[in-house]
């Protein structure tokens, strides 16, 4: 039973350049959870998604930032014209649509912006 | 919102010690509080959680307590092993309202040999 699925684990960035990261949750989970980490602090959310809707994005950015979770496929992370203040490690979180909690994390998408 | 306090943010002890890391934390609407264990490299693992209907829940080395007046909660780590060495993280949640975890800053947590 596969975990939590996130790629790449690695991405490096030229200021101005996009950065699509993906989450595939895990088997039978239809919620997944955006975080966002700084080095040496916590995890601090950004988004919460259902398959094709977004149910809380209190935590995105206004501007540069989106999400999706389409029927088909991964759910996306985009960071349009990205800036060196978005460098960070992201995570993405899933769990089942009978119970939102705990949530199961993924490994990361550590994002480096040259 | 909700805010998460941790402390301490790094604690050593001697391997075979206890580890003792508390929190507390805001919105008297929290109702769900995890554990989650990071090692480097990794994304956080649940270790143990712990609804608001309960004071107290063990998992062998692993203890959680809750108290919902102070708004404290603390995790408990008996008889400590190098494994266990990696950074803590409390965080409470409202389940069934929004659910999203709101987490502390974490404790760098070193065993000692």
């Amino acid at each position: 039973n596969a975990g939590v699925m996130q790629n790449p684990r690695h991405l490096v960035r030229r200021r101005g350049q996009e950065a699509r990261l993906r989450c595939s949750p895990m088997k039978g989970h239809s919620h997944v959870y955006w975080y966002r980490q700084l080095p040496e602090e916590g995890l601090k959310f950004m988004v919460y998604l259902q398959k094709e809707n977004i149910i809380d994005e209190s935590g995105m950015p206004k501007e540069r930032f989106s999400a999706e979770f389409p029927k088909e496929g991964p759910s996306i992370l985009r960071i349009q014209q990205v800036v060196r203040g978005d460098s960070a490690a992201y995570f993405c979180a899933s769990s089942p649509i009978q119970d939102p909690q705990p949530q199961h994390f993924g490994d990361g998408t550590r994002l480096s912006i040259l | 919102g909700e805010n998460v306090e941790q402390h301490p943010s790094t604690l050593s002890v001697q391997e075979g010690d206890s580890a003792v890391i508390k929190c507390t934390y805001s919105d008297s609407a929290s109702n769900y509080f995890p554990w989650y264990k990071q090692e480097l490299g990794k994304g956080p693992q649940l270790i143990i959680d712990i609804r608001s209907n309960v004071g107290e829940k063990k998992d062998q080395r692993i203890a959680v307590t809750l108290n919902k007046t102070a708004k404290h909660f603390s995790l408990h780590i008996t008889e400590t092993q190098p494994e266990d060495s990696a950074v803590y993280f409390c965080a409470a949640s409202i389940r069934g309202r929004d659910d999203k975890i709101i987490f502390g800053k974490g404790t760098r947590l070193h065993i000692l040999p």
